[in-house]
């Protein structure tokens, strides 16, 4: 089973900040936390992955609450382009595998 | 394109029948992973390879799936005397590195239909 808790959906609107919550309450002290999205018909797509301090790149930024029980995923300023399925997946350093949700489905409405 | 590729993007096939799926994963990762995606679903795990070996098959769904990277390089999976319930989309993914999952970079899929 997974071990992370995300929305089933949620709308945001164009050029606004898109900000998706993930609940990881058995997240272990190796762990860290992995987002992907899929846009519609491809393969997922890597966005960014945290430890414990927030991380951010071109495409996001993670930010992983202190106790790192939850993190959220900041999609700055969104476009109709980032309408996808969004998943938050925790997974050890040494492990191989990733285990998937179902993810947030997130919409962007002009 | 030098990301992750999958051969063929589409097959349909009847049930009883062999089916292979190619994939050529991002020329210097060695890591490359199978998995599968059914509707409404994330992917699933099915098998992965560090180079040429493969680590872990436990996952595979039943022994009509098997899988071979020969070379370290490309990566086949084939489906032996297919059913309905295989219909589905299978995923490769290549990542860098020998610990860890890491960022792993996705092809566009094979969609597997068995009428």
């Amino acid at each position: 089973d997974a071990k992370t808790t995300q929305p089933t959906s949620m709308d945001c609107a164009e050029g606004r900040a898109a900000n998706l919550p993930c609940n990881h309450s058995t997240i272990s002290g190796n762990e860290y936390v992995y987002w992907y999205r899929q846009i519609h018909s491809q393969g997922p797509q890597y966005i960014i992955h945290g430890l414990k301090n927030n991380e951010t790149n071109e495409m996001a930024s993670l930010i992983i609450t202190e106790d790192r029980k939850s993190s959220t995923l900041i999609l700055p300023h969104a476009t109709l382009r980032d309408t996808a399925v969004y998943y938050c997946i925790v997974s050890g350093y040494s492990n191989y595998q990733l285990i998937w949700g179902a993810g947030t489905k997130l919409i962007i409405k002009p | 394109d030098t990301g992750v590729s999958q051969d063929p993007r589409h097959k349909i096939t009847k049930r009883g029948q062999n089916v292979t799926f190619r994939c050529d994963p991002i020329s210097e990762h060695n890591r490359l992973y199978w998995y599968r995606q059914t509707l409404g679903q994330g992917p699933e795990f099915l098998t992965y390879f560090q180079n040429e070996a493969q680590l872990e098959k436990s996952r595979l769904l039943s022994d009509r799936f098997s899988a071979e990277r020969p070379k370290g390089s490309f990566s086949t999976l084939e489906i032996q005397r297919t059913e309905q319930g295989d219909s589905a989309m299978y995923l490769c993914a290549s990542s860098p590195g020998r610990f860890g999952p890491f960022e792993q970079y996705f092809g566009p899929g094979t969609r597997l239909t068995v009428t």
